[in-house]
């Protein structure tokens, strides 16, 4: 059980382009869903939190305008990149918590975002 | 304020040699730690969580700990499979974000 899902895995795109990355809890309702940022040899940066149906919240620091991030179900969580330059390239990473039955968040394998 | 700190940074192990890895924490009024397994190239997978000091989970060859300042997790006979990046996390006062430590680097040699 819990097990989360991202797509794509990896993407390229080139600067300027906006780039779509899609989390989903598959076998339980996401109440939250958390979208993380890693960079190589670093742990996991916050950026941002949302609840079903609810505006994202970002960390300080995190453009809002440009990481836009929708949670229109309960298992389902999008994040877009938009207008998309060489420094966003990263490791995206989701997880999904039903706070309701429990605190534990479960991560999404990661999608891999290169720039060019 | 709420802080994680995870020691050592980097280990090596030879294969069969068990060892601890350590979380201190800082927070006020702890709802719970929590314990991952990071791959190269993956996102974290859950290993355990712990809700108060004196609390043990078991899994397999690892072992974790609760006591009220830190946690330990112990890994028993270690295999080269468990070479990984062990994370420990905890939420931050009044949320459910969690705060991460930069994790344990574990590389388990034949």
């Amino acid at each position: 059980g819990a097990v989360v899902s991202q797509h794509p895995s990896w993407v390229i795109c080139k600067s300027g382009t906006s780039v779509k990355i899609e989390c989903r809890s598959l076998d339980f309702q996401a109440t939250t869903m958390f979208w993380y940022r890693q960079f190589p040899k670093q742990s996991l940066m916050l950026m941002a939190t949302s609840n079903e149906g609810s505006k994202a919240t970002y960390e300080q620091g995190v453009e809002k305008d440009k990481f836009l991030i929708n949670h229109a179900s309960l298992t389902l969580s999008t994040l877009t990149v938009t207008s998309a330059h060489p420094e966003d390239s990263s490791f995206y990473i989701c997880s999904a918590s039903s706070l309701v039955v429990a605190r534990e968040q479960y991560f999404g394998p990661g999608t891999r975002l290169t720039v060019t | 304020e709420d802080q994680v700190t995870q020691s050592p940074e980097a280990l090596r192990l030879q294969e069969g040699e068990s060892s601890s890895l350590n979380c201190s924490y800082t927070v006020s009024g702890l709802r719970g730690l929590f314990w991952y397994r990071q791959d190269p190239g993956k996102g974290p997978e859950f290993l355990f969580t712990l809700y108060s000091a004196g609390e043990e989970k078991e899994k397999e060859r690892l072992k974790a700990t609760l006591t009220k300042k830190e946690s330990f997790l112990h890994i028993t006979a270690p295999k080269p499979e468990d070479s990984a990046t062990y994370l420990c996390a905890i939420p931050t006062s009044g949320t459910y974000k969690y705060i991460f430590g930069t994790g344990t680097r574990l590389k388990v040699l034949a």
